[in-house]
Protein backbone atom coordinates (compact mmCIF):
# COMPACT_ATOMS: atom_id res chain seq x y z
CA UNK A 1 0.00 0.00 0.00
CA UNK A 2 0.99 3.60 0.16
CA UNK A 3 3.67 4.54 2.36
CA UNK A 4 4.94 8.30 3.40
CA UNK A 5 8.19 8.03 5.18
CA UNK A 6 9.61 11.46 6.78
CA UNK A 7 12.91 12.09 8.56
CA UNK A 8 13.96 13.55 10.80
CA UNK A 9 11.68 12.66 13.55
CA UNK A 10 13.16 15.69 15.78
CA UNK A 11 15.01 18.70 14.90
CA UNK A 12 16.45 21.40 16.53
CA UNK A 13 17.82 24.24 15.13
CA UNK A 14 19.00 27.59 16.92
CA UNK A 15 16.81 30.94 15.81
CA UNK A 16 18.20 32.38 12.26
CA UNK A 17 19.41 29.19 11.54
CA UNK A 18 17.49 27.39 8.16
CA UNK A 19 15.67 23.37 9.09
CA UNK A 20 14.96 21.08 6.27
CA UNK A 21 12.43 18.07 7.01
CA UNK A 22 12.69 15.51 3.81
CA UNK A 23 9.99 12.45 2.84
CA UNK A 24 9.67 9.85 0.15
CA UNK A 25 7.00 8.37 -1.15
CA UNK A 26 6.35 5.03 -2.32
CA UNK A 27 3.04 5.28 -4.70
CA UNK A 28 4.59 6.35 -8.16
CA UNK A 29 0.81 7.54 -9.18
CA UNK A 30 0.72 10.79 -6.28
CA UNK A 31 0.74 13.96 -7.83
CA UNK A 32 -0.04 16.56 -4.89
CA UNK A 33 2.13 16.76 -2.08
CA UNK A 34 1.40 18.89 1.00
CA UNK A 35 3.18 20.07 4.33
CA UNK A 36 1.03 20.57 7.73
CA UNK A 37 2.06 22.46 10.79
CA UNK A 38 0.50 21.66 13.99
CA UNK A 39 1.64 24.21 16.73
CA UNK A 40 0.99 22.06 20.34
CA UNK A 41 -2.95 21.18 21.07
CA UNK A 42 -4.20 22.45 17.42
CA UNK A 43 -5.12 20.78 14.39
CA UNK A 44 -3.08 20.39 11.44
CA UNK A 45 -3.48 23.48 8.94
CA UNK A 46 -1.85 23.29 5.10
CA UNK A 47 1.45 25.38 5.18
CA UNK A 48 2.19 25.14 1.47
CA UNK A 49 1.85 22.45 -0.96
CA UNK A 50 3.13 21.32 -4.59
CA UNK A 51 2.37 19.17 -7.48
CA UNK A 52 4.12 16.86 -9.54
CA UNK A 53 4.36 19.52 -12.26
CA UNK A 54 6.65 21.80 -10.88
CA UNK A 55 10.17 21.16 -9.09
CA UNK A 56 9.89 23.95 -6.19
CA UNK A 57 7.73 26.49 -4.68
CA UNK A 58 8.26 29.13 -2.58
CA UNK A 59 5.99 31.48 0.16
CA UNK A 60 8.15 34.04 1.90
CA UNK A 61 10.38 31.56 4.45
CA UNK A 62 9.40 28.03 3.50
CA UNK A 63 9.73 26.16 0.22
CA UNK A 64 9.36 23.03 -0.66
CA UNK A 65 11.12 20.80 -3.20
CA UNK A 66 10.02 17.72 -5.34
CA UNK A 67 12.30 15.27 -7.31
CA UNK A 68 9.79 12.83 -8.94
CA UNK A 69 12.25 10.42 -10.46
CA UNK A 70 13.65 9.59 -6.69
CA UNK A 71 9.99 9.88 -5.20
CA UNK A 72 11.82 12.83 -2.73
CA UNK A 73 10.22 16.17 -1.69
CA UNK A 74 11.83 18.39 1.39
CA UNK A 75 10.63 21.46 3.13
CA UNK A 76 13.04 24.14 3.95
CA UNK A 77 12.40 26.70 6.35
CA UNK A 78 14.83 29.51 6.69
CA UNK A 79 15.61 32.25 8.78
CA UNK A 80 13.51 29.94 11.76
CA UNK A 81 12.12 31.86 14.37
CA UNK A 82 10.87 30.50 17.31
CA UNK A 83 6.95 30.25 16.56
CA UNK A 84 8.13 28.56 13.88
CA UNK A 85 8.56 25.29 16.66
CA UNK A 86 5.81 23.17 16.13
CA UNK A 87 5.37 19.37 14.26
CA UNK A 88 5.28 19.24 10.55
CA UNK A 89 3.93 16.61 8.64
CA UNK A 90 4.23 15.71 4.57
CA UNK A 91 1.48 13.86 2.68
CA UNK A 92 1.01 12.63 -0.66
CA UNK A 93 -2.22 11.86 -2.38
CA UNK A 94 -3.12 11.83 -6.21
CA UNK A 95 -5.11 14.59 -7.95
CA UNK A 96 -7.65 13.34 -10.01
CA UNK A 97 -8.60 9.64 -9.28
CA UNK A 98 -7.20 9.01 -5.67
CA UNK A 99 -8.77 9.66 -2.26
CA UNK A 100 -6.63 8.52 0.07
CA UNK A 101 -4.01 11.38 1.98
CA UNK A 102 -1.18 9.08 3.59
CA UNK A 103 1.03 10.98 5.84
CA UNK A 104 4.25 10.90 7.45
CA UNK A 105 5.23 10.39 10.95
CA UNK A 106 5.89 13.82 11.26
CA UNK A 107 8.79 16.22 12.87
CA UNK A 108 8.82 17.80 16.04
CA UNK A 109 11.18 21.09 15.12
CA UNK A 110 12.13 23.07 18.06
CA UNK A 111 13.58 26.59 17.24
CA UNK A 112 15.97 28.11 20.27
CA UNK A 113 15.76 31.71 20.79
CA UNK B 1 -18.50 29.82 9.03
CA UNK B 2 -18.11 26.97 11.20
CA UNK B 3 -15.40 25.27 9.31
CA UNK B 4 -15.40 21.24 10.61
CA UNK B 5 -16.76 20.84 13.73
CA UNK B 6 -16.41 17.44 16.11
CA UNK B 7 -17.48 16.62 19.34
CA UNK B 8 -16.75 15.96 21.92
CA UNK B 9 -13.31 17.39 22.85
CA UNK B 10 -12.14 14.95 25.35
CA UNK B 11 -13.59 11.86 26.40
CA UNK B 12 -12.64 8.71 28.92
CA UNK B 13 -14.61 5.62 28.15
CA UNK B 14 -13.99 2.00 29.83
CA UNK B 15 -13.02 -1.04 28.12
CA UNK B 16 -15.81 -2.53 26.38
CA UNK B 17 -18.00 0.36 26.14
CA UNK B 18 -19.35 2.14 23.08
CA UNK B 19 -19.54 5.68 21.45
CA UNK B 20 -20.14 7.60 18.03
CA UNK B 21 -17.65 11.04 17.72
CA UNK B 22 -19.19 13.74 15.90
CA UNK B 23 -18.13 15.72 13.00
CA UNK B 24 -20.05 17.82 10.42
CA UNK B 25 -18.84 20.69 8.24
CA UNK B 26 -20.72 23.38 6.69
CA UNK B 27 -18.79 23.96 3.50
CA UNK B 28 -20.60 21.50 1.29
CA UNK B 29 -17.03 19.67 1.27
CA UNK B 30 -18.04 16.09 -1.08
CA UNK B 31 -15.16 14.61 1.16
CA UNK B 32 -14.81 13.65 4.72
CA UNK B 33 -12.13 11.18 6.98
CA UNK B 34 -11.00 10.60 10.05
CA UNK B 35 -8.24 9.85 11.17
CA UNK B 36 -6.14 8.94 14.63
CA UNK B 37 -2.91 10.88 15.87
CA UNK B 38 -0.18 8.36 18.14
CA UNK B 39 2.77 9.76 19.10
CA UNK B 40 5.98 9.09 16.71
CA UNK B 41 3.20 7.75 14.11
CA UNK B 42 1.74 10.58 12.14
CA UNK B 43 -1.78 11.00 11.50
CA UNK B 44 -3.31 7.56 10.03
CA UNK B 45 -6.44 7.17 8.20
CA UNK B 46 -9.14 5.26 9.36
CA UNK B 47 -11.92 5.41 7.11
CA UNK B 48 -13.31 8.21 4.63
CA UNK B 49 -16.31 8.85 2.37
CA UNK B 50 -16.51 10.68 -0.86
CA UNK B 51 -20.27 11.34 -0.57
CA UNK B 52 -23.61 10.90 0.63
CA UNK B 53 -24.03 6.70 0.99
CA UNK B 54 -20.28 6.29 0.06
CA UNK B 55 -17.37 4.76 2.76
CA UNK B 56 -14.47 3.15 2.77
CA UNK B 57 -11.64 1.81 4.84
CA UNK B 58 -8.36 3.61 4.93
CA UNK B 59 -5.15 2.81 6.83
CA UNK B 60 -5.84 1.47 10.35
CA UNK B 61 -9.90 0.84 9.77
CA UNK B 62 -10.29 -2.35 12.19
CA UNK B 63 -12.29 -1.32 15.54
CA UNK B 64 -14.29 1.44 13.61
CA UNK B 65 -17.85 1.84 12.01
CA UNK B 66 -18.63 5.05 9.79
CA UNK B 67 -21.85 5.76 7.89
CA UNK B 68 -22.62 9.14 5.35
CA UNK B 69 -26.21 9.87 5.56
CA UNK B 70 -25.62 13.61 4.93
CA UNK B 71 -23.61 15.68 3.12
CA UNK B 72 -22.79 17.53 6.47
CA UNK B 73 -22.28 14.91 8.79
CA UNK B 74 -19.57 11.75 9.08
CA UNK B 75 -19.46 10.34 12.97
CA UNK B 76 -17.64 7.41 13.25
CA UNK B 77 -18.38 4.92 16.01
CA UNK B 78 -16.29 2.75 18.25
CA UNK B 79 -18.24 -0.69 18.98
CA UNK B 80 -16.20 -1.63 21.44
CA UNK B 81 -13.38 0.35 22.24
CA UNK B 82 -9.86 -1.18 23.98
CA UNK B 83 -7.31 0.56 25.45
CA UNK B 84 -4.98 0.71 22.15
CA UNK B 85 -7.54 2.89 20.48
CA UNK B 86 -6.88 5.77 22.97
CA UNK B 87 -5.79 8.17 20.94
CA UNK B 88 -6.42 12.08 19.31
CA UNK B 89 -9.08 11.49 16.43
CA UNK B 90 -9.12 14.17 13.92
CA UNK B 91 -12.14 14.67 11.48
CA UNK B 92 -10.85 16.02 7.93
CA UNK B 93 -12.69 17.06 5.21
CA UNK B 94 -11.79 18.81 1.38
CA UNK B 95 -14.13 20.40 -1.25
CA UNK B 96 -13.54 17.61 -3.75
CA UNK B 97 -13.39 13.78 -3.82
CA UNK B 98 -10.87 13.61 -6.27
CA UNK B 99 -8.04 14.87 -4.50
CA UNK B 100 -5.01 17.66 -4.89
CA UNK B 101 -6.62 19.84 -2.23
CA UNK B 102 -5.71 20.61 1.30
CA UNK B 103 -7.89 19.19 4.25
CA UNK B 104 -9.58 20.92 6.47
CA UNK B 105 -9.25 19.38 10.04
CA UNK B 106 -11.69 19.56 13.14
CA UNK B 107 -10.18 20.57 16.71
CA UNK B 108 -9.87 17.11 17.53
CA UNK B 109 -11.13 14.81 20.38
CA UNK B 110 -8.93 13.34 23.04
CA UNK B 111 -10.07 9.55 23.29
CA UNK B 112 -9.09 7.71 26.65
CA UNK B 113 -10.31 3.97 26.89
CA UNK B 114 -9.45 2.33 30.33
Amino acid sequence: GENVEQHPSTLSVQEGDSAVIKCTYSDSASNYFPWYKQELGKRPQLIIDIRSNVGEKKDQRIAVTLNKTAKHFSLHITETQPEDSAVYFCAASREGGGFKTIFGAGTRLFVKA
Amino acid sequence: NAGVTQTPKFQVLKTGQSMTLQCAQDMNHEYMSWYRQDPGMGLRLIHYSVGAGITDQGEVPNGYNVSRSTTEDFPLRLLSAAPSQTSVYFCASRLSAAGGEKLFFGSGTQLSVL
